[in-house]
């Protein structure tokens, strides 16, 4: 079956440090993979995503995540956290055989203290 | 402004009524999904438009769910009789439709069934 697992309900950083939001996949063939944040009462914000290519993907706001296949991971990352990045990220899976769909992690709720 | 649009915002209905929520895609996308997002929980997939295809109602939850988009730009999700496990965040999402396109999300439809 096809899933997303976020492993940290809650990952807690001082501004100005590093931040690493995990996430692991399980796909049948190639991934593409997302990673998505949450404001209050918004919708989705779309940070960036792993089609092919480079491990390393840039994405918005100085985020980054690194796609690993031998470990079949895509952590989210960013060299220097802000109050303003605290948020609810989710990480997801496309699946297109047969459809056109996301599958999202259970979600990462990110606290970044001043 | 040029994102997704959703409409109402929140929407309180007694267990038992009818309730419908529109989506308007961004101009020119083609793809347009519906999700629900119960609290403290990631999106779930409910449905996927191609135009004015629906090509995967997979994710529906029962027959009391229905969506259509019968000119291939605004849609509806319309769920009747409904019951109070509905209540929900019903999210709107739209892509170009290239394997490569993230979808884009409107900030969502608040339903509370009392």
């Amino acid at each position: 079956a096809q899933s997303v697992a976020q492993p940290e309900d809650q990952v807690n950083v001082a501004e100005g440090n590093p931040l690493t939001v995990k996430c692991t996949y399980s796909v049948s063939g190639n991934p593409y993979l997302f990673w998505y944040v949450q404001y209050p009462n918004r919708g989705l914000q779309f940070l960036l995503k792993y089609i092919t290519g480079d491990n390393l993907v840039k994405g918005s706001y100085g985020f980054e995540a690194e796609f690993n296949k031998s470990q079949t991971s895509f952590h989210l990352k960013k060299p220097s956290a802000l109050v303003s990045d605290s948020a609810l990220y989710f990480c997801a899976v496309r699946i297109l055989y047969n459809t056109d769909k996301l599958i999202f992690g259970t979600g990462t709720r990110l606290q970044v203290f001043p | 402004g040029a994102g997704v649009s959703q409409s109402p915002r929140y929407k309180v209905a007694k267990r038992g009524q009818d309730v419908a929520l529109r989506c308007d895609p961004i101009s020119g996308h083609v793809s347009l999904f519906w999700y629900q997002q119960a609290l403290g929980q990631g999106p779930e997939f409910l449905t996927y438009f191609q135009n004015e295809a629906q090509l995967d109602k997979s994710g529906l939850p029962s027959d009391r769910f229905f969506a259509e988009r019968p000119e291939g730009s605004v849609s509806t999700l319309k769920i009747q009789r409904t019951q109070q496990e509905d209540s929900a965040v019903y999210l709107c999402a739209s892509s170009l439709g290239g394997w490569d396109q993230p979808q884009h999300f409107g900030d969502g439809t608040r339903l509370s069934i009392l």
